[in-house]
């Protein structure tokens, strides 16, 4: 069955660097094209990274831009995510996710990682 | 960035019932729409893309409809699962985005 399994969140201060990691089973990983979406406590959820297949398209939104860098090793079946700069605002729980294939909805996701950004 | 505003926030329904959720976009998505259920503490889970496709192994009591700007999810004969929050997407353009969540309660 499919399986994404997230690591690497926990508590880093403010400007401080994570890097998640994302590591897929049950299924061809380097057929689909995976994305990062977060949830700040209490809040929605924001998409906020997406690859493709072989990693050539990668997006990110607008809050992340130029902070974030996502990327995957289809030998390993991972997917990771660098963040730098990080601030408080990028508290949340972080997601992995599969792309749905037929459409850009998300049809497997992990169980998500805590980042916390706080002094 | 197109927005997705979700009516109501929050619906008070007995189990058993039947409700209707609402979803609208800022612009038009075509049927560019999903639909996720989000159980407390848990990761989403894709009910509908396509705006009216169920995703598999989602039961016929969901049904989804719309295109264009407006969209609604139906949900019949509510079960004990089904409390919990509700959130469209739309991935006609990048950023793909959600809208605010319909918490769905038991009344």
């Amino acid at each position: 069955q499919v399986q994404l399994v997230e690591s690497g969140g926990g508590l880093v201060k403010p400007g401080g660097s994570l890097r998640l990691s994302c590591a897929a089973s049950g299924f061809t990983f380097s057929d689909f094209y995976m994305s990062w979406i977060r949830q700040a406590p209490g809040k929605g959820l924001e998409w906020i990274s997406y690859i493709s297949s072989s990693g050539s398209t990668i997006y990110y939104a607008d809050s992340v831009k130029g902070r974030f860098t996502i990327s995957r090793d289809n030998a390993k079946n991972s997917l990771y995510l660098q963040m730098n700069s990080l601030r408080a605002e990028d508290t949340a729980v972080y997601y992995c996710a599969r792309d749905a294939g037929s459409s850009s909805s998300a049809d497997y996701w992990g169980q998500g990682t805590l980042v916390t950004v706080s002094s | 960035e197109i927005v997705m505003t979700q009516s109501p926030a929050t619906l008070s329904v007995s189990p058993g019932g039947r409700v209707t959720l609402s979803c609208r976009a800022s612009q038009g998505v075509s049927n560019s729409l999903a639909w996720y259920r989000q159980k407390p503490g848990q990761a989403p889970r894709l009910l509908i893309y396509g705006a009216s496709t169920r995703a598999t192994g989602i039961p016929a009591r969901f049904s989804g409809s719309g295109s264009g700007t407006e969209f609604t999810l139906t949900i019949g004969s509510l079960q004990s699962e089904d409390f919990a929050v509700y959130s469209c997407q739309q991935y006609n353009n990048w950023p793909f985005t959600f809208g605010q969540g319909t918490n769905l309660e038991i009344k």
